[in-house]
């Protein structure tokens, strides 16, 4: 089965960018069907959707963090990533990598699964 | 505040049934997109609980079960067990957003 995992640096600095890398194991991100999205949750808050990345697609942004998020993807490597630019303590959470189920029915369904067991990072001098 | 309204705790006797509500709106709920709902155990990454409102992915007990109707959602356990003790998110879509949105979360208390 699809299985993911988080990897990049734990702590990043105010001011510098985030980076993480999401591997997926168990199926190809090249998919019709799937998308591949990143979602953050800050240490004792809800979940918040930073944004996805489909094969052969434009990646789609929170418009909260538009501005300074890039979601990418390496189809040689089977893994997709996010930088996150200027950060601040406000960027301090648990990052997750999720596959994005889709299904059409008038208009675009999708759900999460699985997920990948998650990566904190703390931004911090 | 998120879009998506989740009273943040709810609680039930060993056995009991509680319901989660997840209220939305016209541009998301009630614009016909489905609701999902997810299962967080204590320091665990969520897990997808029910998707296209009401469907039950492989492995999940029929304790649990998904509902939706106008512009609101509700997941129901009944014969609540300890290990149910958990955080419960709802997640949908928006016309106004190309993209997802979650619920606030509602924390599961089992007495």
């Amino acid at each position: 089965q699809v299985q993911l995992q988080e990897s990049g640096p734990g702590v990043v600095k105010p001011s510098e960018t985030l980076s993480l890398t999401c591997s997926v194991s168990g199926g190809s991100i090249i998919s019709s069907s799937h998308y591949w999205g990143w979602i953050r949750q800050p240490p004792g808050k809800g979940l918040e959707w930073i944004g996805i990345i489909a094969y052969g697609g434009s990646p789609q942004y929170n418009p909260s963090l538009m501005s300074r998020v890039t979601i990418s993807a390496d189809t040689s490597k089977n893994l997709f990533s996010l930088r996150l630019e200027s950060v601040t303590a406000a960027d301090t959470a648990v990052y997750y990598c999720a596959r994005q189920i889709n299904m059409v029915r008038g208009v675009l369904i999708s759900w999460y699964d699985p997920w990948g067991q998650g990566m904190l990072v703390s931004v911090s001098s | 505040q998120s879009v998506l309204t989740q009273p943040p705790s709810v609680s039930g006797a060993p056995g009991q049934r509680v319901t989660i509500s997840c209220s939305g709106s016209s541009s998301n709920i009630g614009a016909g997109y489905d609701v999902h709902w997810y299962q967080q155990l204590p320091g665990t990454a969520p897990k997808l609980l029910i998707y296209g409102n009401k469907n039950r992915p492989s492995g999940v007990p029929d304790r649990f079960s998904g509902s939706k109707s106008g512009t609101s959602a509700s997941l129901a356990i009944s014969g609540l067990q300890a290990e149910d003790e958990a955080d419960y998110y709802c997640q949908s879509s928006d016309t106004g957003l190309r993209g997802s949105l979650f619920g606030g979360g509602t924390r599961l208390t089992v007495l």
